[in-house]
């Protein structure tokens, strides 16, 4: 069936780094932009970062410009999400979450989630 | 960037009520704009894409419309499943922005 399984959360200290992995099976993963989603604990949903199918363009929300990147392996059917320079307002959540045929469409297939604790 | 506005942050309704949430966009983002409904400890679920399409297998009480900047999705009768958090999602332009969300509680 169609599945996302994240891994890679922990608890990893202010100025650290952090590799996320997103493992896409039942689908054919190199067909669909790919995007991350985080949540903090007790808040809603906000988007992180998109990369296209071919991983040829990738965007980011403001708040992780230039700290995190996002990244694929078409050949592994896997996502990344490599977190630099973490800081506390990182602590949340880490969804991966598939585009519905485009990115136009919303989300439609999305990972149980991965904790990312950022704490001394 | 496009910001998104719920309305209202929280709801308290009956079992069989009809029930509308309001989503404004900063901007026109002519209809792409996305609602996911989210219980708690669960991963979002896609409900309804570009304003008004329902996703398969979400049951016909849900329904969406609006576009430019104003934006609604409507439960025409409430059932105990679907009390939840739900939230609208921009797909306009990056980023793509969530409103702050509504959690619909039972009355």
């Amino acid at each position: 069936q169609v599945q996302l399984v994240e891994s890679g959360g922990g608890v990893v200290q202010p100025g650290g780094s952090l590799r996320l992995s997103c493992a896409a099976s039942g689908f054919t993963f190199s067909s669909y932009g790919m995007n991350w989603v985080r949540q903090a604990p007790g808040k809603g949903l906000e988007w992180v970062a998109i990369i296209w199918s071919d991983g040829s363009n990738k965007y980011y929300a403001d708040s992780v410009k230039g700290r995190l990147t996002v990244s694929r392996d078409n050949f592994k059917n896997t996502l990344y999400l490599q977190m630099n320079s973490l800081r506390a307002e990182d602590t949340a959540v880490y969804y991966c979450a598939r585009d519905f045929s485009s990115s136009y469409y919303g989300m439609d297939v999305w990972g149980q989630g991965t904790t990312v604790t950022v704490s001394s | 960037d496009i910001q998104m506005t719920q309305s209202p942050s929280s709801l308290s309704a009956f079992v069989g009520d009809r029930v509308t949430i309001t989503c404004w966009a900063s901007q026109t983002i002519s209809s792409y704009l996305n609602w996911y409904q989210q219980k708690p400890g669960k991963a979002p679920k896609l409900l309804i894409s570009t304003a008004s399409s329902l996703q398969s297998g979400v049951p016909s009480r849900f329904s969406g419309s609006g576009s430019g900047t104003d934006f609604t999705l409507t439960i025409s009768s409430l059932q105990p499943e679907d009390f939840a958090t739900y939230y609208c999602q921009q797909t306009s332009s990056t980023p793509y922005t969530f409103g702050q969300g509504t959690k619909l509680e039972i009355k």
